[in-house]
């Protein structure tokens, strides 16, 4: 079965400092995978996304992200962040031709000043 | 920028009561989704539809029932909402590359 996994709940990072969210997958053939963004009240907004080629892919708003097929990782990265990064992560994946998406339990980012 | 709206944004109502949540996208796509959040709960499909007439149930049972009649619009009822249907609900509709447009959410509290 897919699924995936964001083993951090809450994660505080000062400004300016480097952020890095973990993403793990479970799923049998290549995935497509995806990283969204929630601001509160809000739906949810694309970062980025992997689908082939390039292991490092680059999204919006300063964000990278690495796809590991060993670890069936997709990390999320920034180098420096900004305060107006607080907000809640989801990474996802995409299944059946883009028939079916799931999601991760999502990561609550919190950036001190 | 999205262009996929859901209404109500909030909702309150009492025990009993039916209720719709609308979902209307103007860009077109056939395929359009209903997702349940629940805080540090991942988000979890209850309803899709691959265009008009075509509905299926998703991952999370849900005692939710949805239509689609129109490609722009993909309806959410409860017959009879009880407490435990208090929830976020978002609409989401995709073409095929892969990006999935978000609505804002309905925010659901049954008393």
């Amino acid at each position: 079965a897919q699924s995936v996994t964001q083993p951090d709940i809450h994660i505080t990072v000062s400004e300016g400092a480097s952020l890095e969210l973990r993403c793990n997958y479970s799923y049998g053939a290549t995935p497509y995978l995806f990283w969204y963004v929630q601001s509160p009240g809000q739906g949810l907004q694309l970062l980025l996304k992997y689908f082939s080629g390039d292991t490092l892919v680059q999204g919006i708003k300063g964000f990278e992200a690495e796809f590991k097929r060993s670890q069936s990782s997709f990390n999320l990265r920034k180098p420096s962040v900004h305060w107006s990064d607080a907000a809640e992560y989801f990474c996802a994946v995409g299944v059946y031709n883009f028939n079916k998406f799931y999601f991760g339990s999502g990561t609550k980012l919190n950036v001190k000043p | 920028e999205a262009d996929i709206y859901q209404t109500p944004r909030y909702l309150v109502i009492g025990t009993g009561k039916k209720i719709t949540l609308e979902c209307s996208q103007t860009m077109g796509h056939d395929k359009m989704y209903w997702y349940q959040q629940d805080p540090g709960m991942e988000l979890h499909l209850i309803h899709y539809s691959y265009g008009v007439n075509s509905t299926e149930k998703g991952d999370l049972s849900s005692e939710s029932t949805v239509s689609r009649i129109r490609t722009e619009h993909f309806p959410l009822t409860l017959e009879s909402a009880r407490p435990s249907h208090t929830s976020q609900y978002l609409c989401a509709s995709t073409r095929d590359t892969g990006e999935l447009f978000f609505g804002e959410g309905s925010r659901l509290t049954v008393l």
